[in-house]
């Protein structure tokens, strides 16, 4: 079983969409989670950390749920430029390495 | 910006030759590590360092080895190119060890093989 697993989709969706992202993780030691972008052929960029609690950053919410080792990311109000391929990434206590899932391909359309 | 350069950006090597790729971390980053990121995947880590030391390594073979200089910038030799050593090797650098600690990436290195 793969660590870190998602759907690489594509997603397809509207401009002005609602659209989430599920990830699951098979670690139970990991202990700081992550939601990067990556554009195509570019390097990946930090999007967002991933709290237990939950946290949102403008149109853009994350959860964790450790019972269940599932992250999810919310996209709200889709826009043209969210087109992109989102990590999700995941580091175990004690090591700052980080274990990257194949990524999900977001495609927002006019 | 992140601050993190890699050099070259794009580099055709046959297969058996040698490659060295280099990063220049961050501004006050004194961590760095390297990931590999074939077509349709994600970035694999390859391994850390930290301080001019090893810090942790992936699975990867011992024909991929590193440095990191007393600047904590870094470079990746690959010995032996395999054809499946085509890929984006990427580096990102943070401020420590720690987990919590955020990896900058640079804009990778296109390697291709052939």
């Amino acid at each position: 079983r793969k660590e870190v697993e998602q759907d690489p989709g594509p997603f397809n969706v509207p401009e002005g969409a609602t659209v989430a992202f599920n990830c699951t993780y098979s670690n139970s030691a990991s202990q700081s989670f992550f939601w990067y972008r990556q554009d195509c052929r570019k390097e990946p960029k930090l999007l967002m950390s991933v709290y237990s609690s939950g946290n949102e950053d403008g149109r853009f919410t994350a959860q964790l749920n450790r019972a269940s080792q599932y992250i999810s990311l919310l996209i709200r109000d889709s826009k043209l430029s969210d087109s992109a391929t989102y990590l999700c990434v995941v580091n175990r206590a004690g090591y700052s390495t980080l274990t990257f899932g194949k990524g999900t391909m977001l495609l927002v359309s006019p | 910006e992140t601050g993190v350069t890699q050099s070259p950006t794009h580099l055709i090597k046959t297969r058996g030759q040698q490659v060295t790729l280099r990063c220049s971390s961050q501004s006050g980053h004194n961590t760095v590590s390297w990931y590999q990121q074939a077509l349709g995947q994600g970035p694999q880590f390859i391994f850390q360092y930290y301080r001019e030391e090893e810090n942790g390594r992936g699975n990867f073979p011992p024909r991929f080895s590193g440095l990191q200089f007393p600047n904590y910038s870094s470079e990746l030799n690959v010995n032996a190119l395999e054809l499946d050593d085509s890929a984006l090797y990427l580096c990102a650098s943070s401020s420590g060890q720690g987990y919590t600690d955020t990896q900058y990436f640079g804009p990778g290195t296109r390697l291709t093989v052939l």
